[in-house]
């Protein structure tokens, strides 16, 4: 039982490239998660899947589009990366308990970004 | 939308001194306040979360504390040990009680957490 897995860790692009990230659980979480983290800024979510076949921006969504490729996969796509885009990005994923709300995160190792 | 502020940014602690770490939260629709601890070059790890409905959790060494009144909720750590070093981060989020889906977490800035021997 891995988790979540999050490929690959590091990647250098030059602005303009274009680049996907990708992202695996083994949870059987119905919901996924992409979060950026920059220095003295925490982690703020750029998109979410709360289930198959769904996707909904967070709060950072511009330059980023998603795939729910299927219930384990969430993949991550910069079409025309940005120096403003490095970055570390982490995938997460949670199953839902609605009646009591929002049910743990399990985050990856994370993938460092580095834009030229 | 939700906004989290944490205090203080760096807290430095004598070995075996307790820590708390501090959160305020704007929307008073939240319902789930979870605490992760991040070392470097990993991802965030749980260690404890709190819901609306509980005022307080334990978990050995590790508390927190809800106030929904205030709208703010608080990690206290005793008996720190080196191997409590790390990033923490407090978050907070609505959840998915509407039964359709999961809202994602908005976290507070971190807290990094020094132990001195």
């Amino acid at each position: 039982n891995a988790g979540v897995t999050q490929t690959p860790k590091f990647q250098v692009l030059k602005t303009g490239q274009s680049m996907t990230l990708q992202c695996a659980q083994d949870m059987n979480h119905n919901s996924m998660y992409w979060y950026r983290q920059d220095p003295g800024m925490g982690l703020r979510l750029i998109y979410y899947s709360a289930s198959e076949g769904t996707t909904d921006k967070g709060e950072v969504p511009n330059g980023y589009n998603v795939s729910r490729l299927n219930k384990r996969e969430f993949s991550l796509r910069l079409e025309s990366a940005a120096p403003s885009q490095t970055s570390v990005y982490f995938c997460a994923s949670s199953e839902i308990l609605t009646s009591v709300g929002t049910d743990t995160q399990y985050f990856g190792p994370g993938t460092r970004l580095t834009v030229l | 939308g939700e906004n989290v502020e944490q205090h203080p940014s760096t807290l430095s602690v004598q070995e075996g001194d307790s820590a708390v770490i501090k959160c305020t939260y704007s929307d008073s629709a939240s319902n789930y306040f979870p605490w992760y601890k991040q070392e470097l070059g990993k991802g965030p790890q749980l260690i404890i979360d709190i819901r609306s409905n509980v005022g307080e959790k334990k978990d050995q060494r590790i508390a927190v504390t809800l106030n929904k009144t205030a709208k703010h909720f608080s990690l206290h750590i005793t008996e720190t040990q080196p191997e409590d070093s790390a990033v923490y981060f407090c978050a907070a989020s609505i959840g998915g009680n509407s039964g359709g889906g999961a809202d994602g977490l908005t976290f507070g800035k971190g807290t990094h957490l020094i132990i001195q021997p």
